[in-house]
C-alpha cells in the first residue's frame, strides 16, 4: 500500500525564524501530485502548497516553499519568517490514493 | 467560505442510532470525497464519488454508506453508531475525478456519539 509518513509529531519554532517539516512517501507511480495542508485550531483544512512530481522546480507560495526530492521520495515544507498565525497542524498528502500523513503540530513561540 | 457546504456543523446522537451528513460541493466540482478525522488524528479517506458514481473506496466501514445525487450533493449515512464513530467528518470536492489541484474542504461535521 502507498504510505505517507510525517516523522515529526510536533515541532516548535521561534517567531520570525525558519522551520522545516518533513514528509516521505512511498509510491511506484511516476506521475503524481503532493500537497501540504494546514489545519488551524478552527479545524478548517487549508491548502498551503502543491507540487507536481514531473516538475523539477520546487514550488513556492510566499513564505512557504518545498524541498522535493523525487528519487528520495521526500517532500518537506519550509516556512520562513514564521508568524504566530502559522501555528497549526500540517498534513502532507499524496494524490493518487487520497492519502494524508498523520500530521505535524507546529507551535510558534513569540 | 470555501464554497463546500457541510450540514449540520454539529451532531450529537446516541449509540445504535443512524445519522446522515450532507455535503454540497463547490460550484462546478464533480468529485466529492469523505474523510474521517478522530480526535488529534490524521484524516482517513472513506469514499469518493465522481459525477454520481463511486470512484474510490478507502477505509469505510460496512455500517457507513454514501451516495452522490444528480445535483452533485452527497450524503454520508452512518448507522448502528458506536462511541468510536465520534469524529470530525470532512467533505471535500475537486473539479475532476483526480485531485491534481488539491481539494477544497468543507468546515466539517462534528459527530458526537454518547
Amino acid at each position: 500500500a502507498q504510505t505517507v509518513t510525517q516523522s515529526q509529531p510536533e515541532m516548535s519554532v521561534q517567531e520570525a525564524e525558519t522551520v522545516t517539516l518533513s514528509c516521505t512517501y512511498d509510491t511506484s507511480e511516476s506521475d503524481y501530485y503532493l500537497f501540504w495542508y494546514k489545519q488551524p485550531p478552527s479545524r478548517q483544512m487549508i491548502l498551503v502548497i502543491r507540487q507536481e512530481a514531473y516538475k523539477q522546480q520546487n514550488a513556492t507560495e510566499n513564505r512557504f516553499s518545498v524541498n522535493f526530492q523525487k528519487a528520495a521520495k521526500s517532500f518537506s515544507l519550509k516556512i520562513s519568517d514564521s508568524q504566530l498565525g502559522d501555528a497549526a497542524m500540517y498534513f502532507c498528502a499524496y494524490n493518487n490514493d487520497m492519502r494524508f500523513g498523520a500530521g505535524t503540530r507546529l507551535t510558534v513561540k513569540p | 467560505d470555501s464554497g463546500v457546504t457541510q450540514t449540520p456543523k454539529h451532531l450529537i446522537t446516541a449509540t445504535g442510532q443512524r445519522v446522515t451528513l450532507r455535503c454540497s460541493p463547490r460550484s462546478g466540482d464533480l468529485s466529492v470525497y469523505w474523510y474521517q478525522q478522530s480526535l488529534d488524528q490524521g484524516l482517513q479517506f472513506l469514499i469518493q464519488y465522481y459525477n454520481g458514481e463511486e470512484r474510490a473506496k478507502g477505509n469505510i466501514l460496512e455500517r457507513f454508506s454514501a451516495q452522490q445525487f444528480p445535483d452533485l450533493h452527497s450524503e454520508l449515512n452512518l448507522s448502528s453508531l458506536e462511541l468510536g464513530d465520534s469524529a470530525l467528518y470532512f467533505c471535500a470536492s475537486s473539479p475532476t475525478g483526480g485531485f491534481h489541484y488539491g481539494y477544497t474542504f468543507g468546515s466539517g461535521t462534528r459527530l458526537t456519539v454518547v
